[in-house]
């Protein structure tokens, strides 16, 4: 069981160049979510998606795109790589029914994608 | 609204110790509390949960944590630390009805001296 799978581990972009950090779980769960973890921040919600089909923001979405094809992927994609984007990004996945968030199941985490834009 | 803090940015205690982590809320309707913890390099990992009923919650390791509501805390508390206890803490948070995001402290950096 590989639980929560994010590729890749390290990135170093420029800055404009665009790219896909990819997320995957194999629990079958309804609710997926991207973290950016940035010093003295703590963690911070980019977008989420509580089923194929449906997403919306966090707090932080802007020059971030997400969409939710199937139930086991959630790819984050980064249209025009910025500086302020340097980042360790975290996917997280938890049970719940299509279009809700459980209330006592805790997030599984991936072990994170380290982003350097230049 | 939702919000968590954590007002201490690192804890420092001798091995053996008991130690405390500190938490509080705001948010709205019924809380659901959550700690994990992060280690070096890797993604975190769910410690343990306040959902309703007892306000002493126990969790993986041998830690606890005290839900007040009172004063909206819910701190991370254990007997007895460990140098292997070092590590970063995560105090998480949503709100009950149909919030469907889980708000994050800043994270508590606890260093066990031996």
């Amino acid at each position: 069981n590989a639980g929560v799978t994010q590729t890749p581990k390290f990135q170093v972009l420029k800055t404009g160049q665009s790219m896909t950090l990819q997320c995957a779980q194999d629990m079958n769960h309804e609710y997926m979510s991207w973290y950016r973890q940035d010093p003295g921040m703590g963690l911070r919600l980019i977008h989420y998606s509580v089923g194929a089909g449906i997403t919306d923001q966090g707090e932080v979405p802007n020059g971030y795109n997400v969409s939710r094809s199937t139930t086991e992927d959630f790819p984050l994609r980064l249209l025009s790589a910025a500086p302020s984007q340097t980042s360790v990004y975290f996917c997280a996945s938890s049970y719940g029914r299509r279009g809700y968030l459980s209330y006592n199941s805790p997030l599984h985490f991936g072990n994170g994608t380290r982003l350097t834009v230049t | 609204a939702q919000s968590v803090a954590q007002p201490e940015d690192q804890v420092n205690v001798a091995e053996g110790n008991p130690l405390t982590v500190k938490c509080t809320y705001s948010v709205s309707g019924n809380p659901y509390l959550f700690w994990y913890v992060q280690y070096p390099n890797r993604g975190l990992q769910f410690l343990l949960k306040y959902i309703t009923g007892d306000n002493l919650v126990k969790g993986s390791y041998g830690f606890e944590a005290e839900f007040n509501k009172s004063q909206t805390s819910f701190h991370l508390k254990k007997p007895s630390a460990l140098v292997s206890d070092s590590a970063l803490y995560f105090c998480a948070g949503r709100a009950s009805g149909g919030y469907q995001k889980v708000t994050f402290g800043t994270g508590t950096k606890l260093q066990v001296i031996p």
